[in-house]
């Protein structure tokens, strides 16, 4: 069946560091990703999203790069802070499917 | 008020126990999901709603039960259920079917125990 992975299940980072989570997929007809931020205890929150005809967005502190031809998502956070730690999913939405298929998650931890 | 509501939070169930997770949102979307989620796994979608009607159904076993009273409530009803039932059950909420073209909302998550 169709999944969406990610490379790295753990990723350590420097306080001040930039990070960068990568993101597989493998359904070349899904047109919308989202990348969600999930700390201990709560619900997946929103971070920002993509749509297929784009190869960059870029929010506060964060920016999502596309390549449709390798299926390979990212997103990178500038200048990380401790209150960036959590596990972050990547998820794509089959075209009007109306369903998110969550990847496997990555969990980032942040070195003071 | 961007909030999607879970209760309880917290609820510990034998198996042939009836119970019921609710989930509220008045944010005026008509698109509300439940997902499953296992320790240290991603959240698997279940079911979805669409103004009122359920569109979508993973093949979860009947033993799971939803319900859309209205537009702001979304029930799961759970009559009886296995040990492995027990994860974090999560809500969302977005303004029409496709969440392309709006935000999905979650909620904190009900953490259900099946003893």
């Amino acid at each position: 069946g169709e999944s969406v992975g990610l490379h790295l299940p753990t990723l350590s980072v420097q306080e001040g560091d930039n990070s960068i989570i990568n993101c597989a997929y493998s359904n070349s007809a899904s047109d919308y990703f989202i990348w969600y931020k999930q700390e201990s205890g709560k619900g997946p929150q929103f971070i920002i999203d993509i749509r297929s005809n784009m190869d960059k967005r870029q929010g506060q502190r964060v920016t999502v790069l596309l390549n449709k031809t390798v299926k390979h998502l990212s997103l990178q956070i500038a200048a990380t802070q401790p209150g960036d730690s959590a596990v972050y999913f990547c998820a794509e939405e089959y075209s009007s499917a109306s369903k998110i298929i969550f990847g496997s998650g990555t969990r980032l931890s942040i070195r003071p | 008020d961007t909030e999607v509501t879970q209760t309880p939070k917290h609820l510990v169930m034998g198996m042939t126990n009836k119970k019921s997770l609710k989930c509220e949102q008045h944010m005026g979307h008509r698109a509300m999901y439940w997902y499953k989620q296992k320790a240290k796994k991603p959240p698997e979608l279940m079911f979805v709603y669409s103004y009122e009607k359920l569109s979508i159904n993973e093949s979860v076993p009947s033993r799971f039960s939803p319900e859309c009273p209205n537009s702001s409530l979304l029930n799961l009803h759970l009559p009886a259920l296995q040990p492995e039932d027990s994860a974090l059950y999560l809500c969302a909420s977005s303004q029409e079917g496709s969440v392309m073209n709006t935000e999905a909302f979650f909620g904190q998550g009900t953490r259900l125990t099946v003893v």
